[in-house]
C-alpha cells in the first residue's frame, strides 16, 4: 500500500525566503506524481506534475524534482510572498491498472501548512 | 482550463437527515469522477470512483449504503449521505477524469456540518 510523507507539517517563513517542502513515499513503481495547492476550506489547485521519466518540473518560483528510485520529491519555491501562505499536498498516482484499477489511484501526503509573514 | 463545480458549497444539517452533493464538470465529459473526504488538517482521503452508467467502486472501510454515489451523466455526479451523524461532517471534494487522459479537475469542496 503507498504511503505518502510530507515534511515538515508547518513551516512559518518570513517573506523573501526560499524554502524546500518534502515528499516521500513508500513504492517507487508510480506513474507522476503531484503537487497541489489548497487554500483553507477551498479545493485544490495543481502548480506542477512530474511523470515518472521526468527529474524535475518548473513553473515561475516553483521547482518539483522527483527522484523516484528512493521515493523523494521536494518542491523549492523561490523569493517566497505571502500570498504563497497555503497547503501545500504532494500526491503520488499509481500506473494504470495498478490494485486492479485502470485510472491509477491518487495518494495524497498530509500536506505542508507554509505561512509566510510579510 | 477544465472546471468542476460543487453544490452546495456548504451545508448544515440535523442528525438523522440525509444530504445530497452535486459534482458537475462544466466543460469537458467526465467519464471517471471520484469523491473524496478530508478532516481538518488531514490529507485527502479517496471514498469511492464512479464511472458514468456503472457502480461505484468503493474503498475500504467506506460503507456504501451510507454513501450513495450516483453517476447518471457524463457530466453529473452525486454523493449522498444517508442518515448523517456527527461524525460525518468533513469537507467533501470531488474530482473528474475525462476518458483517454490522465489530469483529475477538482472541485472547490463542499462543507458538511452534521448538528
Amino acid at each position: 500500500k503507498q504511503e505518502v510523507t510530507q515534511i515538515p507539517a508547518a513551516l512559518s517563513v518570513p517573506e523573501g525566503e526560499n524554502l524546500v517542502l518534502n515528499c516521500s513515499f513508500t513504492d517507487s513503481a508510480i506513474y507522476n506524481l503531484q503537487w497541489f495547492r489548497q487554500d483553507p476550506g477551498k479545493g485544490l489547485t495543481s502548480l506542477l506534475l512530474i511523470q515518472s521519466s521526468q527529474r524535475e518540473q518548473t513553473s515561475g518560483r516553483l521547482n518539483a524534482s522527483l527522484d523516484k528510485s528512493s521515493g523523494r520529491s521536494t518542491l523549492y519555491i523561490a523569493a517566497s510572498q505571502p500570498g504563497d501562505s497555503a497547503t501545500y499536498l504532494c500526491a503520488v498516482r499509481q500506473p494504470p491498472g495498478a490494485g486492479g484499477t485502470s485510472y491509477g489511484k491518487l495518494t495524497f501526503g498530509q500536506g505542508t501548512i507554509l505561512t509566510v509573514h510579510p | 482550463g477544465a472546471v468542476v463545480s460543487q453544490h452546495p458549497s456548504w451545508v448544515i444539517c440535523k442528525s438523522g437527515t440525509s444530504v445530497k452533493i452535486e459534482c458537475r464538470s462544466l466543460d469537458f465529459q467526465a467519464t471517471t469522477m471520484f469523491w473524496y473526504r478530508q478532516f481538518p488538517k488531514q490529507s485527502l482521503m479517496l471514498m469511492a470512483t464512479s464511472n458514468e452508467g456503472s457502480k461505484a467502486t468503493y474503498e475500504q472501510g467506506v460503507e456504501k449504503d451510507k454513501f450513495l454515489i450516483n453517476h447518471a451523466s457524463l457530466t453529473l455526479s452525486t454523493l449522498t449521505v444517508t442518515s448523517a451523524h456527527p461524525e460525518d461532517s468533513s469537507f467533501y471534494i470531488c474530482s473528474a477524469r475525462s476518458l483517454g487522459t490522465d489530469t483529475q479537475y477538482f472541485g472547490p469542496g463542499t462543507r458538511l456540518t452534521v448538528l
